[in-house]
């Protein structure tokens, strides 16, 4: 069954802690992206990959960071130096020379 | 002004009504637009992208204006379960693949 798979679906987090989001794709897709969702707000992206080992920041990439060793991989961690971390995390893939984007079911993110 | 705008609703529509929601944008550059449905606390799916001929599938309809710089989607015979927030996307011109979203424009649809 393809797919993008996220884990956990919910996570919570004390204040001062690194955590790991999963991102999972066997769609074969090239590029990779993760997103932030705010109640009432847009996506907003955080980081993309166009291939693996190389990956860019995108509009608020401060206090977040990701790897991309494998070409199915994308994972993200939410460091203690994002100010405001409590929010709805997206990742999406989609194939190289295309808009399109797919997303995975995502994982919620609460900082107590 | 925010570079992807929508109106955020909510529509609140009984079943069998037609709705349209547009999609404003500022960068006259971009290339690629898109709607998704995101259900609430789920994820985004995609809809239906957007060509300049404009498209068709089934009871929706998106069409691209490029001259004003918006996208429409128009929804004939609503049923309850098109109930859900729509969200427009639009290519960030010279970026690659790089997609701005709106915020949603919520629709409700009642018996």
């Amino acid at each position: 069954d393809g797919g993008i798979t996220q884990s956990p679906k919910y996570l919570f987090r004390k204040e001062g802690q690194n955590v790991t989001l999963s991102c999972e794709q066997n769609l074969n897709h090239d590029a990779m992206y993760w997103y932030r969702q705010d109640p009432g707000q847009g996506l907003r992206l955080i980081y993309y990959s166009q291939i693996v080992n190389d990956f860019q920041k995108g509009d608020i990439a401060e206090g977040y960071s990701v790897s991309r060793e494998k070409k199915e991989s994308f994972p993200l961690t939410v460091t203690s130096a994002q100010k405001n971390p409590t929010a709805f995390y997206l990742c999406a893939s989609g194939r190289e020379n295309t808009d399109t984007q797919y997303f995975g079911p995502g994982t919620r993110l609460t900082v107590l | 002004r925010k570079e992807v705008e929508q109106d955020p609703g909510p529509f609140n529509v009984p079943e069998g009504a037609t709705v349209a929601f547009n999609c404003t944008y500022s960068n006259s550059a971009s290339q690629s637009f898109f709607w998704y449905r995101q259900d609430c606390r789920k994820e985004p799916k995609l809809l239906m992208s957007v060509y300049s001929s404009g498209n068709e599938d089934g009871r929706f309809t998106a069409q691209l204006n490029r001259a004003s710089q918006y996208i429409s989607l128009l929804i004939r015979d609503s049923k309850l379960s098109d109930s859900a927030t729509y969200l427009c996307a639009v290519t960030r011109g010279g970026g690659y693949n790089k997609l701005i979203f709106g915020a949603g424009t919520r629709l409700a649809v009642h018996p």
